[in-house]
């Protein structure tokens, strides 16, 4: 695709409920990011696969949070028994490489109530 | 904690005038990048500067990067209106700690 396509674009679920984010990369990318952003702030990071190698999930605020990247393509992230403070803009990003500039979808705006 | 904090957290100009920001982080670094966001949504990227660089030009930015001072800044020269938005620069830490580090912004807004 053109570019970083995140889905749903806003997502609204109450409180105890399970939710799945999905994005689809850029074509060929082989690092991927996810990060959260509440209203106002800076970007907290979640996790980052590169390639084959194992994910960095230090960023993963809590054992709801998890993360997968099928063949190397999409990743879902899923968060599970949501709380209020899960609502933030969740936005995902693709890259070449490591340390080559990051391109980033359209985020998905989650809101628990 | 974040990696990169931006310096001022908001600052507003003049059309034409020349806006410069600041960043600083903690780490060793390979690289900092600098991002645009409009709106709280999806992030643009502007400029790469490697650990190597001191300075890179793209159009009206200019960035400089001082690894001695762990610092860079990010000057928009001629400023326009639709330049208001959030600036981030983000940090790619050398070593073994692989995550790209975001800092908190800074909320530009340029008047008309």
């Amino acid at each position: 695709g053109a570019g970083v396509s995140q889905s749903p674009s806003n997502k609204v679920t109450e409180k105890g409920k399970d939710v799945e984010l999905r994005c689809d990369p850029i074509s060929g990318h082989t690092a991927l990011y996810w990060y959260r952003q509440s209203l106002g702030q800076g970007l907290e990071f979640l996790i980052y696969f590169q390639g084959n190698s194992a994910p960095d999930k230090s960023g993963l605020p809590s054992d709801r949070f998890s993360a997968e990247r099928t063949g190397g393509s999409v990743s879902t992230l899923t968060i599970q028994r949501t709380q209020q403070e899960d609502s933030a803009v969740y936005l995902c990003a693709s890259s070449w490489a490591r340390d080559s500039k990051a391109f980033f979808g359209q985020g998905t705006r989650l809101t628990v109530v | 904690s974040q990696q990169g904090e931006e310096d001022p957290q908001a600052l507003s100009i003049q059309e034409g005038e020349n806006a410069t920001m600041n960043c600083s982080y903690k780490t060793s670094i390979n690289n900092l990048q600098w991002y645009r966001q409009n709106s709280g949504r999806g992030l643009v990227h502007l400029i790469l500067i490697r650990s190597n660089e001191r300075e890179k030009h793209s159009g009206r930015l200019r960035v400089t990067l001082d690894t001695s001072k762990k610092s860079s800044s990010l000057l928009i020269t001629a400023s326009r209106a639709a330049d208001t938005a959030s600036y981030f620069c983000a940090t790619d830490a050398s070593g073994s700690a692989r995550q790209l580090t975001f800092g908190s912004g800074t909320q530009l807004t340029v008047l008309p």
